[in-house]
């Protein structure tokens, strides 16, 4: 099976422009996690879904940033107008009520810069 | 609210030896589970170990065993026979599922480095 598919893998992108985020998770997974990481504060959580409905995106860091999850299989995260500073490492990961840990499993991450 | 440290910023070991991550955390639940995740250059997130708290017995993954001290709050991770490939950055994560709640609290991370 496959597991969770993140693009693009890396995108660069001038101050000011839209940059969107695109993320699969594990087919039958029903909750989906939006990460930023950063050298400065780690990982952090922005938003997170559990069957297609944002339950908490209290980490979610302004009003320039957006994600939606209009099926089970597809989240995609907004930034509009970006800035250098959203400049990080982006993660999505998906995880399933039934696993026996509560295990979340990882996409390879996007990496975004912003000049 | 949850809490994830990790004391060692940075680590080194020889190849073949062991070495031991050291995690501490804080959570009011009684009912958690732990993680530690590796992340090697690649920067994929690789789920290394997993510990459920009501489970005593320490979790074993071939050569990744963890100390899991309930009372104390503390869950280390211990390498043993290093690898070059283990060279990666190690993060400890906590998760306290309560109702709808699956959030999974990070610590900073401990880079390690295997050394030929």
């Amino acid at each position: 099976d496959a597991g969770v598919i993140q693009s693009p893998r890396h995108e660069v992108t001038e101050m000011g422009q839209e940059v969107t985020l695109r993320c699969k998770p594990i087919s039958g997974h029903d909750y989906l996690f939006w990460y930023r990481q950063t050298m400065m504060r780690g990982l952090e959580l922005l938003i997170y879904f559990n069957n297609n409905v944002p339950i908490d995106d209290s980490g979610m860091p302004e009003d320039r940033f957006s994600a939606k999850m209009p099926n089970a299989s597809f989240s995609t995260l907004k930034i509009q107008p970006s800035e250098p500073r959203d400049s990080a490492v982006y993660f999505c990961a998906s995880s399933l009520v039934g696993l026996p840990y509560y295990e979340q499993y990882f996409g390879p991450g996007t990496r975004l810069t912003v000049t | 609210a949850q809490t994830v440290t990790q004391s060692q910023p940075e680590m080194s070991v020889q190849e073949a030896e062991t070495v031991t991550l050291s995690c501490t955390y804080d959570t009011s639940e009684s009912n958690y589970y732990l993680f530690w995740y590796k992340q090697p250059p690649s920067r994929q997130m690789i789920l290394v170990i997993r510990q459920e708290a009501y489970k005593q017995q320490n979790a074993t993954e071939n050569r990744f065993s963890v100390n899991f001290q309930k009372a104390a709050k503390s869950f280390s991770l211990k390498i043993s026979d290093s690898q070059l490939g283990d060279t990666a950055m190690y993060f400890c994560a906590l998760t306290s599922p309560g109702g709808s709640n699956y959030k999974l609290t990070f610590g900073k991370g401990t880079l390690l480095t295997v050394n030929p």
